[in-house]
């Protein structure tokens, strides 16, 4: 099994609805983060969060919020989609030692209509 | 801010050929500098990282070198292989901190 799971995989949404990605993962780290991926533009940071009552915003944060319901799972919601969401999600993690080399999930692609 | 510069793709090559993509960096301070590599289908996974000037990273036949005169950090292998196609990230990170900053990505394909 995977170390860090994402679903859904794939998501097809419409304008306004709200959507939730989950990430779950076994390797027992307390850091998690949120990341999108659009052509071009390589992966941009959402929110990040370095223990259960510790969530921070990224570089990207406008129209998405997260939850960081246990430390081996960190969902990120999109309140109300719009188009320019449509991206490859990765969800990411990372030790307390070694810190910066983050571990990822397969991704989730989503789209809004 | 910290940034990364890497070179545009795509890039295709021929099985056996040499590689190089090209990384260049902007930073404060001395910062940690890394390769990841995204097979097609997966997440971004680390391939190769080097902490401070000089340091040479190496991974499954990939090398790179830390240089701080030029600020740069390519990617080389002397011949790939077509299971090499993938997706290549530059990115650094200061002081150990867990916030990564990342290049755009290079696409490579390798034909057979």
């Amino acid at each position: 099994d995977a170390d860090v799971t994402q679903t859904p995989r794939n998501r097809i949404t419409k304008t306004g609805k709200r959507i939730m990605l989950e990430c779950s993962q076994t390797k027992g780290h307390d850091r998690m983060y949120w990341y999108r991926q659009d052509p071009g533009l390589g992966l941009r940071l959402i929110y990040y969060s370095f223990d259960v009552k510790d969530i921070n915003k990224g570089e990207i944060s406008d129209g998405y919020s997260v939850s960081r319901q246990a430390q081996a799972k960190f969902s990120l919601s999109l309140e109300s989609a719009i188009p320019n969401q449509t991206a490859l999600y990765f969800c990411a993690t990372s030790g307390s030692t070694g810190r910066d080399i983050q571990y990822f999930g397969a991704g989730t692609r989503l789209s809004v209509l | 801010g910290d940034s990364v510069t890497q070179m545009e793709g795509p890039v295709t090559l021929s099985e056996e050929a040499c590689l190089t993509i090209n990384c260049t960096y902007t930073a404060t301070g001395y910062p940690s500098l890394f390769w990841y590599v995204q097979y097609p289908g997966e997440g971004l996974q680390l391939l190769l990282k080097a902490t401070k000037a000089d340091d040479k990273g190496s991974n499954k036949g990939f090398e790179a070198t830390y240089r701080k005169e030029t600020t740069s950090f390519h990617l080389e292998k002397g011949s790939v292989q077509v299971s090499d196609s993938a997706v290549y990230f530059c990115a650094l990170s200061q002081g150990g901190s867990e916030k990564l900053v990342f290049g755009k990505g290079t696409k490579l394909t390798v034909n057979p």
